[in-house]
């Protein structure tokens, strides 16, 4: 199906797992985003990417890795998972320019126990 | 840097009333703006836009007028329906930003009969 898809939807994990939350998008979007939402923080910018193996730090990295090897995807690793980052993910994508709208996916609720 | 802040919420309405919710930016450049929704359990989707001073941007029945002048992009509907109940994100893309958006944190709205 054509869009921007999020996998798992929902997550559960331990303190000190490794954690992958997967993004694909079908439009080929040159640029993709990830963030999360907590209540009273609003969307905070994770990481970025304008590109196939270019990325950037956006507000909140720490903790975080993502990679770019193809257009289509942009997965983000918790590599050791803290309860703080308990919070729901959102991926985006979008072509550039200043008027280009960002496409959300539907999320993915981690919970770190 | 850029910033956007939104009225704090939850916002509280009968069915057939009319909502505004402010919005005002502060942007080193020359900003597109926007308005995203977000039902509940869904990732945020476009609800209109505006690219220049003095454009409105509307859609299902919301507007939003870019007032340069006041620095400010307040949505606005002239009467909400229970469905309209939904978190409102207003942001900025500004142009060498990256092409990423600043949002701001929110605002509830509740439609009740």
């Amino acid at each position: 199906d054509a869009g921007i898809t999020q996998s798992p939807r929902y997550k559960i994990t331990e303190t000190g797992r490794q954690v992958t939350l997967m993004c694909h998008q079908t439009w080929s979007h040159s640029y993709m985003f990830w963030y999360r939402q907590d209540l009273g923080h609003g969307l905070r910018l994770i990481y970025y990417s304008a590109a196939a193996d270019i990325t950037d730090k956006g507000e909140v990295p720490d903790g975080y890795v993502v990679s770019r090897s193809k257009t289509e995807n942009f997965p983000l690793t918790l590599e050791s998972a803290t309860r703080s980052q308990t919070s729901v993910y959102f991926c985006a994508s979008s072509e550039l320019g200043t008027a280009r709208e960002q496409y959300f996916g539907p999320g993915t609720r981690l919970t770190v126990t | 840097g850029d910033s956007v802040t939104q009225m704090e919420g939850p916002v509280t309405l009968s069915e057939e009333a009319f909502l505004t919710i402010n919005c005002t930016y502060t942007a080193t450049g020359y900003p597109s703006l926007f308005w995203y929704v977000q039902y509940p359990g869904e990732g945020l989707q476009l609800l209109l836009k505006a690219t220049k001073a003095d454009d409105k941007g509307s859609n299902k029945g919301f507007e939003a007028t870019y007032r340069k002048e006041t620095t400010s992009f307040h949505l606005e509907k002239g009467s909400v329906q229970v469905s309209d109940s939904a978190v409102y994100f207003c942001a900025l893309k500004v142009t060498g930003g990256g092409n990423k958006l600043t949002f701001g944190t929110g605002t509830q709205l509740k439609v009740e009969l």
